[in-house]
């Protein structure tokens, strides 16, 4: 178990360019979560995959965002054309597949963090 | 709409006495609620979780209780220690949807030595 990863750890970028982030789920995972966080705030949810499923999308995410997982495994966010707005940090968790009640949790990585100039 | 709600930014507490973190919800189709615990410039790691068929969950110093009809819960740490400090997130989902997990805004939690 080698823990959700996530890269790049930091990203500053200007105004009006693309970015993309890769994340790594725990192996065996088939649940993985797209989650951003600004300060003060809590985690805000994104999307959600099951295996190469994309279940949800949050209504709040325009249309400059898009995530992908190929394959069920790992999965990449890619923010188009960004705005200062957009500066937080974005996290990502995977979770097992249901397998009790009292097993479900997320397991989070430690976070890309965008700052756009 | 926030569905989870976590009205105190932030508590400060001495060393060895009790924490307790409060948490709101609104959906009542929530029935399974998780705390989390989160350093800077880390990802939240989990710390306890509790089924709407029960209202007491214990782990060692931490015990997370919850009040269904108030739709209240609330995280017990005792005896406080400063390596818990930190931002505490409530978070809650539904077991039969999407499994999709709704967050707090957190408390950041201040043990003074």
């Amino acid at each position: 178990d080698t823990g959700v990863s996530q890269n790049p750890r930091h990203k500053i970028t200007k105004r009006g360019q693309n970015v993309t982030f890769r994340c790594d789920p725990i192996s065996e995972h088939n649940r993985l979560y797209w989650y951003r966080q600004t300060l003060g705030q809590g985690p805000e949810f994104l999307t959600y995959f099951q295996n190469e499923a994309q279940l949800e999308k949050s209504r709040l995410l325009s249309d400059r965002f898009s995530a992908e997982r190929p394959k069920g495994s790992f999965s990449t966010l890619e923010i188009q054309r960004t705005e200062q707005g957009d500066s937080a940090m974005y996290l990502c968790a995977s979770s097992l597949p249901h397998r009790g009640l009292f097993n479900e949790k997320l397991f989070f990585g430690s976070g890309t963090q965008l700052s756009v100039l | 709409d926030q569905q989870v709600k976590q009205n105190s930014p932030s508590l400060s507490v001495q060393e060895g006495r009790i924490s307790i973190l409060n948490c709101d919800y609104t959906n009542s189709m929530f029935d399974y609620f998780l705390w989390y615990k989160k350093y800077p410039a880390e990802g939240p790691t989990f710390l306890i979780s509790i089924s709407s068929i029960k209202d007491k969950n214990e782990d060692g110093r931490f015990t997370v209780f919850l009040n269904k009809s108030a739709k209240h819960l609330s995280l017990h740490i005792v005896p406080s220690q400063p390596g818990d400090s930190a931002v505490y997130f409530c978070a809650a989902l539904t077991t039969s949807g999407t499994y999709k997990y709704i967050f707090g805004t957190g408390t950041r939690l201040k043990v003074l030595a």
